[in-house]
């Protein structure tokens, strides 16, 4: 079965402080990541993907496929980046998404 | 203007009645889903469609049933017996699966009444 378990509902960090979302993953195959961004009053969108190796609004995210790893990272954050972030999974048949429950990030000036 | 519109945008529903809720697309795409979002637990997966005239379950099927006659078009039915249908729903379409990122509507939400 596939699952993605986000653990925080709510990070809270001010405004150029180091971010963190953390994301975890079960699934025993090959699995694609990726990381979703929803902005007030915007559409869900998908912010990176860990087969792109890129990096958006200076966010990275690595998978750790050692410990079933794929946490979202910014050096800085910025009050822009407030937002809903949801972390998904696609299976080796690549057919569907598994999305974890979503960390609310909120960053403070 | 390409992209994928979901309407109504609210819905209210009594007791016993079905609703159907519409998602059309213009981008495209082979593959259309419907997903439900509840605070706190995420987006849990309805039904996907990955074909015209093919569809499956998803992870809460019961009490839903959809319909892929055409490409452009996948609409959700939420039937009487779906015992809790309160809940904000989300389509998404992608061209040949998740690997090139999903599109999404901006969702309806549907109320009992």
């Amino acid at each position: 079965a596939q699952r993605v378990t986000q653990p925080e509902k709510l990070l809270s960090v001010f405004k150029g402080a180091p971010v963190e979302l953390k994301c975890n993953y079960s699934y025993s195959g090959s699995p694609e990541l990726f990381w979703y961004v929803q902005y007030s009053r915007q559409r869900l969108q998908l912010l990176l993907r860990h087969i792109s190796r890129e990096s958006i609004k200076g966010f990275t995210a690595d998978l750790n496929k050692g410990e079933t790893s794929f946490h979202l990272k910014k050096p800085f954050a910025q009050e822009e980046d407030s937002a809903m972030y949801y972390c998904a999974l696609s299976g080796e048949y690549g057919n569907k998404l598994v999305f974890g429950a979503g960390t609310i990030l909120r960053v403070k000036s | 203007d390409g992209g994928i519109t979901q309407s109504p945008k609210y819905l209210f529903r009594k007791e016993g009645q079905n609703v159907t809720l519409s998602c059309e697309q213009n981008l495209n795409h082979d593959a259309m889903y419907w997903y439900r979002q509840d605070p706190g637990q995420g987006l849990r997966l309805i039904y996907y469609s990955q074909i015209v005239n093919d569809f499956q379950k998803g992870d809460i099927a019961e009490g839903y049933s959809v319909s892929r006659e055409k490409k452009e078009s996948f609409p959700l039915t939420v039937t009487s017996a779906q015992k809790n249908p309160t809940a904000f729903y989300l389509c998404a379409s992608s061209k040949g699966g998740p690997s090139r990122g999903y599109t999404f509507g901006s969702g309806t939400r549907l109320t009992v009444v």
